[in-house]
Parts: C-alpha cells; sequence; structure tokens
C-alpha cells in the first residue's frame, strides 16, 4: 500500500482554468511535506515545504496548504508554462528517507 | 553555485559492461541520495549517504554500489549492466535543519540505457 498517493494522475486544463492537485499521505509523525515540479528531461525542482496543518504557502500561481491526511497544490489562472509533472514526498520523523508519489502529469493549453 | 551535478547526461552500455555515474553537490549538504525514475513507477531511492562516511541501501539496492568519495561526491556504479536498468538516474542532496532532513535538491539526471 502507498504510503503517498496523489491524485489525479493527469489533468488537462485551459489556460485560466483553475484547479487542485492531491497529495494523500498515510505516514505518522509528519516531519515535512514537500512539493516539486519537474520539466520533461529535468530534475524535480523544489517547490514548497510544508510542516504542520493549517500552513500554507503561495508561489505566483501556485498555493499549498496542508491538513493532517492530505496536502493540496491549488493552481490558480494557469498558463501553458505551468505544464509539467508535479511530485509531492513526506518525511516521517527520525527517516533520512522521504517517500515521493508517482506524481501528477499537468498539462495546460493555451 | 551549481548545486547538484551529474555525469554523464546520456550513456548506452552494452549488457554486462560496467560504468560509474558522477554526482558532485556544492551546497555542503551533509546526506545524498540515488534515484531511479521509471515510467509509473515513480522515484525509486536506490542507496543514500547520511552523511561523509556512510551509506545505505534504498527501496531498490541490488545490482548497485555506491562510494560517498568525500563531503561533495557522491558515486553509483553498475558492475554488469542489465536491460532491467535502463532507466533515468537522479542524484539529490539535501541537510538537517530544524530538527528535521530538509528538502533536497536535484541534478539533472542521468539518461541510461541498456542494450
Amino acid at each position: 500500500e502507498d504510503q503517498v498517493t496523489q491524485s489525479p494522475e493527469a489533468l488537462r486544463l485551459q489556460e485560466g482554468e483553475s484547479s487542485s492537485l492531491n497529495c494523500s499521505y498515510t505516514v505518522s509523525g509528519l516531519r515535512g511535506l514537500f512539493w516539486y515540479r519537474q520539466d520533461p528531461g529535468k530534475g524535480p525542482e523544489f517547490l514548497f515545504t510544508l510542516y504542520s496543518a493549517g500552513e500554507e504557502k503561495e508561489k505566483e500561481r501556485l498555493k499549498a496548504t496542508l491538513t493532517k491526511k492530505e496536502s493540496f497544490l491549488h493552481i490558480t489562472a494557469p498558463k501553458p508554462e505551468d505544464s509539467a509533472t508535479y511530485l509531492c514526498a513526506v518525511r516521517q520523523g527520525g527517516s533520512y528517507i522521504p517517500t515521493f508519489g508517482r506524481g501528477t502529469s499537468l498539462i495546460v493549453h493555451p | 553555485n551549481a548545486g547538484v551535478t551529474q555525469t554523464p547526461k546520456f550513456q548506452v552500455l552494452k549488457t554486462g559492461q560496467s560504468m560509474t555515474l558522477q554526482c558532485a553537490q556544492d551546497m555542503n549538504h551533509n546526506s545524498m541520495y540515488w534515484y531511479r525514475q521509471d515510467p509509473g513507477m515513480g522515484l525509486r531511492l536506490i542507496y543514500y549517504s547520511a552523511s561523509e562516511g556512510t551509506t545505505d541501501k534504498g527501496e531498490v539496492p541490488n545490482g548497485y554500489n555506491v562510494s560517498r568519495l568525500n563531503k561533495r561526491e557522491f558515486s553509483l556504479r553498475l558492475e554488469s549492466a542489465a536491460p532491467s536498468q535502463t532507466s533515468v538516474y537522479f542524484c539529490a542532496s539535501s541537510d538537517y535543519f530544524r530538527d528535521s532532513w530538509e528538502t533536497q535538491y536535484f541534478g539533472p539526471g542521468t539518461r541510461l540505457l541498456v542494450l
């Protein structure tokens, strides 16, 4: 059973059409939830770190939120350049190793 | 400040050949990691090094060995390549902050094809 589940697997949006990506987790003792963006042929690029339920962070058109069981990455009025795969990862207390979800592939059509 | 660098960018091997993937970071991080990424499988940890002088197995270590050469460099070796090792390999580094292991920073990847 996956400890980190991302949904949907793929999402197609029209430019300007806001939506949200979900990352649900079952690990105990969360010590950090991380969002990354990955463009084709490149390594994951760090976006946000969230540590506690209720925390929110924003960057341009992206806003990440965290509850005790899941995180959402909200994309407001997306542009084609927001097209990428978005990865979520969590760290448990005392672990050196984060657990990654399989990602959501986002395509934004002009 | 280059962050995390990896060499080579691309490599084609024949079954049974060996090779070493190189990784270096200039952020003075203590921890370094090797992942492979396959379609539909996400990122899977091969080996990691929590600090200089230590290495540990991750989720998929079979067929690989690693060396933490110094604080900056962490190499991944395939002793006898197999077609199942065709993948994209990413190196990452991170550090310890606020009582937690912090964000990982990734390199650009090495694309390996084993024929």
